[in-house]
């Protein structure tokens, strides 16, 4: 199985911080990298798809990059509504793998 | 639009049966494949497999097969989860989403088992 592990499991920031996640997988997997945002009670909503690009109707401020096997997820000034729980998902084989998710929080 | 509606909320006891269900529309069903995602109470998200409608091929995870059955009715664009005999430990959100790569989710079942 690839192993996706994801940094750090939580944080505290501001609004207007740049947040960055990561996630790191055991093995390569191309750009097959999807990350979620998922708030309190509610499903997930993918972010970004093939490592770094925008799902239609994502605000720009949300930003993915990597290949094989390091990814990041980008937030470039915090925002009241970012405050949830991230996760990575690997694509590239089976079982598909999410990473541990990171829960950010205000400070 | 692509939609995915599932079944209401079930409450169950140890040992007894339970199927829930999720909707497709807005998309051809038959051409995308359905995966089931478990998240316990509190804790991250899990794979549990996938079903491809249009010929019904299956996929589990190692973790859960043998343990849950996953099929579908492409007649009404339904896809299934199902469990022969619950376990208070399958108390958890079940989510299905779209394509391997999970591009839109259901709103989620929350089911819960105790005696």
């Amino acid at each position: 199985d690839i192993q996706m592990t994801q940094s750090p499991s939580s944080l505290s920031a501001s609004v207007g911080d740049r947040v960055t996640i990561t996630c790191r997988a055991s093995q390569g997997i191309r750009n097959d990298l999807s990350w979620y945002q998922q708030k309190p009670g509610k499903a997930p909503k993918r972010l970004i798809y093939a490592a770094s690009s925008l799902q239609s109707g994502v605000p720009s401020r949300f930003s993915g990059s990597g290949s094989g096997t390091e990814f990041s997820l980008t937030i470039s000034s915090l925002q009241p509504e970012d405050f949830a729980t991230y996760y990575c998902l690997q694509h590239n084989n089976y079982p598909r793998t999410f990473g541990q998710g990171t829960k950010v929080e205000i400070k | 639009e692509v939609q995915l509606v599932q079944s209401g909320a079930e409450v169950k006891k140890p040992g007894e049966s339970l199927k829930i269900s999720c909707k497709g529309s807005g998309y051809s069903f038959t051409s995308d494949w359905i995966g089931w995602v478990r998240q316990m109470p509190g804790k991250g998200l899990e794979w549990m497999g996938f079903i491809y409608p249009g010929d019904s091929d299956t996929r589990y995870s190692p973790s859960f097969q043998g343990q849950v059955t996953i099929s579908a009715d492409k007649s009404i664009t339904t896809a299934y989860l199902q469990w022969n005999s619950l376990k208070a430990s399958d108390t958890a959100m079940y989510y299905c989403a779209r394509r391997t790569d999970f591009d839109h989710w259901g709103q989620g079942t929350l089911v819960t088992v105790s005696s």
